[in-house]
């Protein structure tokens, strides 16, 4: 069964500075996608950014990126120049599953300190 | 945008009572998800619908049942709600089943019960 795990339950950064969440996951598919999702206290979860396994070039959306690397199944979240509004919980997600739904770890409480 | 709405955003119950939860989604996507969301243990899967009035069971779903009478709507109903289905709910809808596409989702309800 198809695994994941985030082995920061907490994590703090001041102001633009660069942050990294860690992920890793276990499956013994070929062809699959990573997300992470970010949820702001009391708010609605929304999706940060995806990668797509077959593609070997990392995912970047603005000061968001990631480092996918399949062969040690991690797929790291990189925060630069980071905001108030980054502080939230991250979830990193899993989809390869033939039911179509995501696997999740157990989340990272960012906070931002000004 | 995709629009995925939730009956209620805070909810609180008695021991015994049956509970509805109601999802509603404006874009005609065919797969709607409930997740619990509960701290230190991520999103889990409680059931999941692919088409009207289909339905699959998730990891938890034990205590609950589902509803999808239209494409639009998907319902959670604890048939006789307990104290350790105090949690939050999140649904989630996505457009296709075979594709990794992303997953959107609800405000969630936050459910007590007393």
């Amino acid at each position: 069964a198809q695994t994941v795990t985030q082995s920061q339950p907490e994590m703090s950064v001041q102001e633009a500075e660069t942050v990294t969440l860690s992920c890793t996951y276990d499956t013994s598919e070929s062809d699959y996608y990573l997300f992470w999702y970010k949820q702001p206290p009391s708010r609605q979860m929304i999706l940060v950014i995806r990668q797509e396994a077959y593609k070997q070039q990392n995912a970047t959306e603005n000061r968001f990126s990631v480092n996918f690397q399949k062969a040690a199944k991690s797929f790291s979240l990189k925060i630069s120049d980071s905001q108030l509004g980054d502080a939230a919980m991250y979830f990193c997600a899993y989809d390869g599953g033939s039911q179509g739904n995501l696997i999740f770890g157990k989340g990272t409480k960012l906070s931002v300190k000004p | 945008d995709v629009k995925v709405t939730q009956s209620s955003r805070y909810l609180v119950k008695r021991t015994g009572e049956k509970v509805f939860l109601e999802c509603v989604q404006d874009m005609d996507h065919e797969n709607m998800f409930w997740y619990r969301q509960d701290p230190g243990l991520g999103l889990r899967l409680i059931y999941f619908s692919y088409d009207v009035k289909m339905k699959e069971k998730g990891d938890i779903p034990e205590g609950y049942s589902v509803s999808r009478e239209k494409k639009e709507r998907f319902s959670l109903i604890l048939e006789s709600a307990s104290t350790n289905q105090t949690s939050m709910y999140l649904c989630a809808t996505k457009r296709l089943l075979v594709d990794q596409e992303t997953q959107y989702f609800g405000p969630g309800t936050r459910l007590l019960v007393l």
